[in-house]
């Protein structure tokens, strides 16, 4: 059974730095490619980048470079979204998702979300 | 430029037929998508990917209630039998060359 297992939710003040994951089971990790997506409350999804495990070849979305880092450590299966310096326009629901093929398809499978409130 | 449309919201009764409407931007209508359906305060949950031809391949677990079609740049998603657990936010989401687009999703309502 296919699996993206994210961490827990985190309280972060403005300034503060944060790495939260995902860990992929029951497929071969370093061959899918793993996309993060963003919902802000109660709004919609945006696609923030993606990553391929095996060799960390990355995309993001123009208006998420250089304010978020996506990484993977495939020795045990988990991508990463991190931030070095969180604003409360970060505040957000984050999902990571795997794509059922190369970087331009499906996405097939979802994480469970991570929350990610940032408060002064 | 790659957009998908989608009407924010819908409603059908229990156990009637509903169609949410998914519009490719022009110049795009030969591209795929997929359709996401997100209950409330849950994650999404990926329901299908929908070809221009409309033949589409389905999730795991995913009802036979649910079925996709396309017309020209219009992607459908047909939901039978409405039960209440299909209450819910319907995104569809495209992708091109290392990046993906979502629509703005679609509130359904059953009545």
């Amino acid at each position: 059974e296919v699996q993206l297992v994210q961490s827990g939710a985190e309280v972060k003040k403005p300034g503060e730095s944060l790495k939260i994951s995902c860990k992929g089971s029951g497929y071969s990790f370093t061959t899918y490619w793993i996309a993060w997506v963003r919902q802000m409350p109660g709004k919609g999804l945006e696609w923030m980048g993606i990553i391929y495990p095996r060799d960390s070849d990355t995309t993001y979305r123009p208006s998420f470079q250089g304010q978020v880092t996506i990484s993977a450590d495939k020795s045990i299966s988990t991508a990463y979204l991190q931030w070095s310096s969180l604003k409360a326009s970060d505040t957000a629901m984050y999902y990571c998702a795997r794509l059922e093929g190369s970087s331009s398809s499906s996405i097939d499978y979802w994480g469970q979300g991570t929350l990610v409130t940032v408060s002064s | 430029q790659l957009v998908l449309t989608q009407s924010p919201s819908a409603s059908a009764s229990l156990g009637a037929s509903v169609k949410l409407t998914c519009t490719l931007s022009s110049g795009h209508s030969a591209y795929a998508i997929a359709w996401h359906q997100q209950q409330p305060e849950k994650g999404p949950r990926y329901l299908m990917k929908l070809n221009s031809d409309g033949s589409h391949s389905k999730g795991d677990g995913i009802p036979d209630r649910f079925s996709g079609s396309s017309s020209g740049a219009e992607r459908y998603l047909t939901i039978s039998s409405l039960q209440s657990e299909d209450e819910a936010d319907y995104y569809c989401h495209t992708w091109d060359t290392g990046f993906g687009v979502f629509g703005g999703g679609t509130k359904l309502t059953v009545l």
